[in-house]
């Protein structure tokens, strides 16, 4: 049973381009959540959703981030107009239903902005 | 919101020794749940052991367990016969288990070092 699949592990974009950061849940997993970690500071929760739904939003930035789970296919974390703040490292971690409480998380990718 | 504190940012322990993480969490909800996570420098998030705030029996994970003191908001993580493989940055996390606060509050971490 294959973990929490994130793609590319490292992605080096230039100020003003998109990122687009992929995560492929756990088989049997509806539930997506995306986190960011910055140098030197623990993860920070930016999202959670479930298939064809934002559930939690609360720790996204109010421009530039969004984030989709479609019916089809991975779910996708999209930043516009990198900055050279977006720097760090972004997880992806599925569970099985709200209920289940134990995340599994992605190795993440790992972000540069030049 | 809940605010998570690990004090100590780096411990070390000998191979074969015993070492305890610390971590003390603010909440005003009786019904949680408590996580240690490892991040070795692969950065992969492992999850070590999980404690419901309910229970008051202390969960264990082979070498792994935990003091869970609630009345003190207060949650470390022992580590016997430490071994090389244990080095790693080790993250407490705190979720609650009402409505749809379900994401995990993580401290900042402790970068814990095993010497042979």
């Amino acid at each position: 049973n294959a973990g929490v699949m994130q793609n590319p592990r490292h992605l080096v974009r230039r100020r003003g381009q998109e990122a687009r950061l992929r995560c492929s849940p756990m088989k049997g997993h509806s539930h997506v959540y995306w986190y960011r970690q910055l140098p030197e500071e623990g993860l920070k929760f930016m999202v959670y959703l479930q298939k064809e739904n934002i559930i939690d939003e609360s720790g996204m930035p109010k421009e530039r981030f969004s984030a989709e789970f479609p019916k089809e296919g991975p779910s996708i974390l999209r930043i516009q107009q990198v900055v050279r703040g977006d720097s760090a490292a972004y997880f992806c971690a599925s569970s099985e239903n709200a209920a289940k409480n134990i995340q599994y998380f992605g190795a993440g990718t790992r972000l540069s902005v030049l | 919101a809940q605010t998570v504190t690990q004090s100590q940012p780096e411990m070390s322990v000998q191979e074969a020794e015993t070492v305890t993480l610390s971590c003390t969490y603010d909440t005003s909800e009786s019904d949680y749940y408590l996580f240690w996570y490892k991040q070795p420098p692969s950065r992969q998030m492992i999850l070590v052991i999980r404690q419901e705030a309910y229970k008051q029996q202390n969960a264990t994970e082979n070498r792994f367990s935990v003091n869970f003191q609630k009345a003190a908001k207060s949650f470390s993580l022992k580590i016997s016969d430490s071994q090389l493989g244990d080095a790693a940055m080790y993250f407490c996390a705190y979720r609650s288990a009402r409505g749809s606060g379900y994401a995990l509050n993580f401290g900042k971490g402790t970068s814990l070092l095993v010497t042979p």
